[in-house]
């Protein structure tokens, strides 16, 4: 199995609202990723987990927290968001250094 | 600086014909070095990668690049181009010494095909 799945494939909410992106591997990757990508943009990085723990937050503003409850799923937990949030969020996942990173689909968040 | 550039934003070309797309890196040492395909609101493809060896690469769906360490380049090259490969490109590099495998995207290559 080389996919990985993103849940939801679209998501709409409101600025007070809280909501959690899902994200899914079964390739026994160790690193795991999250991107925010732009309409025509590349993906700009937003953290990485090496066996489950946080390794790299690229300065991410709080309102965004990511949490990985096993080497498998990665979650990312939107709160507070502002209309400039809006984006596709990928997940990622490879073997780690110098190895290709697997994409999943994509969650499509609009922020009203 | 470290960089990747995709010199050319846009390209057009008929189907049937050839396709090269150019991507240049700046780093101390060679990088790994890949391209990835994105269709419209989708996730991200690997089409191939070039890590060391063989300056030809080939990937899937008929692409194949060649590296060239003096020009610190990898293109993309398709002999001949479908409606479906009507996409944008991402050229990416990872660097060996990079602990968590991260990647650094060029700008992308948006390209469309006519008929």
């Amino acid at each position: 199995d080389t996919e990985v799945t993103q849940t939801p494939k679209h998501l709409v909410m409101g600025m007070t609202n809280k909501k959690s992106l899902k994200c899914e591997q079964h390739m026994g990757h160790r690193a795991m990723y999250w991107y925010k990508q732009k309409a025509k943009k590349p993906p700009e990085l937003m953290f990485v987990y090496s066996y489950e723990k946080l390794s790299i937050n690229e300065s991410v503003p709080s309102r965004f927290s990511p949490e990985c409850p096993n080497s498998s799923l990665l979650n990312l937990h939107l709160h507070a968001l502002q209309p400039e949030d809006s984006a596709l969020y990928l997940c990622a996942s490879s073997q780690g250094q110098g190895d290709e990173q697997f994409f999943g689909p994509g969650t499509r968040l609009t922020v009203l | 600086a470290q960089s990747v550039t995709q010199p050319d934003i846009h390209i057009t070309v008929s189907e049937g014909a050839s396709l090269e797309l150019r991507c240049n890196y700046s780093y101390g040492a060679t990088p790994y070095l890949f391209w990835y395909v994105q269709s419209p609101g989708q996730g991200l493809q690997l089409l191939l990668k070039y890590f060391s060896g063989d300056t030809l690469v080939q990937g899937i769906k008929g692409f194949e690049a060649e590296f060239k360490r003096s020009q610190s380049s990898i293109n993309l090259r398709k002999p001949s181009v479908h409606w479906s490969d009507a996409a944008e490109y991402l050229c990416a590099v990872g660097l060996p010494t990079d602990s968590w495998g991260k990647l650094q995207f060029g700008a992308g290559t948006q390209v469309v095909v006519t008929p």
